[in-house]
């Protein structure tokens, strides 16, 4: 089966612009999380959604918000993007939301640049 | 919160060597233990996990273990091979994953 897909793949923003990611996940997965990976920080939890309302929250910004829908897929926005925002951004989905109980699944991310 | 930390940072051996990647976690209450590699340009795939209740398990060449006294957790990867070379990362969970740091391993024919 499909796994998880995110698009688009590549995108160069500008500073101070938005940005919309897209998720969907394995199908019949309905717990998507997201993830920030820079050289510096590297994999850092965003937040995590479960049958459409936000289950956890990493230490971000108020700039970066995503939301789930009826169908599982999922997406984030990051709002006035900053130079630091340049990333790999990276979807993973599991069955449910307990991770001790599921195996998550990542996509193949969305190399963020800001320029 | 719970804190993730991950040696070596990068990992050097012979071809058919073994390979040992070592993380400590902060939360006791942590149950699940995860490991990815990382191939550049791609999202991590998950290789092998273990769960609180086992303290080792074992897939082909890759072995985890675990000792959750000393929140301890280890991958192994004997008879190594040149496609091993990757970046791995461990991850500690109890409502979330938090990832370590990760360790860049290349495997020298």
């Amino acid at each position: 089966k499909a796994g998880v897909t995110q698009t688009p793949r590549y995108l160069i923003k500008t500073r101070g612009q938005q940005v919309t990611l897209s998720c969907s996940p394995i199908s019949g997965h309905r717990s998507v999380s997201w993830y920030q990976q820079t050289p510096g920080q590297g994999l850092q939890f965003l937040f995590e959604y479960f049958s459409e309302t936000q289950r956890n929250k990493g230490n971000f910004p108020g700039r970066f918000s995503g939301r789930q829908f009826s169908n599982s897929r999922s997406e984030m926005n990051v709002s006035t993007l900053e130079l630091g925002d340049s990333a790999l951004y990276l979807c993973a989905s599991s069955l449910n939301a307990d991770p001790s109980g599921n195996t998550i699944y990542f996509g193949e991310g969305s190399w963020l640049t800001v320029v | 919160g719970e804190n993730v930390e991950q040696h070596p940072s990068t990992l050097s051996v012979q071809e058919g060597d073994s390979a040992v990647i070592k993380c400590t976690y902060s939360d006791s209450a942590s149950n699940y233990f995860p490991w990815y590699k990382q191939e550049l340009g791609k999202g991590p795939q998950l290789i092998i996990d273990i769960r609180s209740n086992v303290g080792e398990k074992k897939d082909q060449r890759i072995a985890v273990t675990l000792n959750k006294t000393a929140k301890h957790f280890s991958l192994h990867i004997t008879e190594t091979q040149p496609e091993d070379s990757a970046v791995y990362f461990c991850a500690a969970s109890t409502d979330k994953l938090i990832f370590g740091t990760g360790t860049r391993l290349q495997v020298f024919p």
